[in-house]
């Protein structure tokens, strides 16, 4: 149980179609990444965000964009699908403080997406 | 790009053999870390390794940091059924990238009783 909650779990869209993923980090945590895991392989950076800006992102193009709530819960929103985007999208989210800390990510259970 | 080559990618073993995973990279990490993933699930920490040359333990798991940085191992003594997932190593380059990881493409292990 890592504190972080994604929702929704499953979701089913079709090609062109725009999908919303929220995330709720662990309390405490300031700054929350998404990334993008297809199936058989290890997750990819998408962005980061830091105290409600983007701090960092992946390769991965613009119809990606996300969103940092001041409660420091998340949104990534993905436009105009494609078949590719099909994947688990998973949040995770780190502690505020940085003494000692060394990256390390507590992750949520990840949002499924096909699109179709 | 930073990348990280895992192997092997897939492993299936008896219970009770030992195993190791090899994470390599031509780049330098700042630190690395080892994630367990099962289906359904994110993955969820293992250990992190800092220092050149570092050695860790957690019970039947010894994770191993190279001297310079860009290579990893996981060994596994005694493999048991419940070891049984997907396991990834994590580069974090630190700096401007830091708490950005790259991730291998992982290795899932299957222990048969």
């Amino acid at each position: 149980e890592t504190g972080v909650t994604q929702s929704p779990t499953h979701l089913i869209k079709t090609r062109g179609q725009q999908v919303t993923l929220r995330c709720s980090s662990q309390s405490g945590h300031n700054t929350v990444s998404w990334y993008q895991q297809a199936l058989g392989q290890g997750p990819q950076f998408i962005f980061q965000y830091y105290r409600e800006e983007e701090n960092g992102r992946g390769n991965f193009p613009p119809r990606f964009s996300g969103l940092q709530f001041p409660n420091y819960s998340s949104e990534l929103n993905v436009n105009a699908l494609e078949l590719d985007d099909s994947a688990l999208y998973l949040c995770a989210s780190r502690p505020v403080t940085w003494t000692g800390n060394t990256g390390e990510l507590f992750f949520g259970e990840g949002s499924r997406l096909t699109v179709l | 790009t930073q990348l990280l080559e895992q192997s092997p990618q897939f492993l299936s073993i008896q219970e009770g053999e030992n195993l190791t995973v090899y994470c390599n990279s031509s780049s330098v990490f700042s630190s690395l870390q080892w994630y367990r993933q099962e289906p359904g699930e994110g993955p969820v920490l293992l250990v992190t390794v800092v220092t050149g040359g570092e050695v860790k333990k957690l019970k039947r798991l010894t994770f191993q940091f190279g001297d310079a940085r860009k290579d990893s191992s996981l060994h596994i003594t005694a493999a048991q059924p419940g070891d049984t997932g997907l396991y990834l190593c994590a580069g974090d380059a630190g700096g401007t990238s830091y708490g950005k990881l790259t991730f291998g493409q992982g290795t899932i292990l299957t222990v048969h009783p």
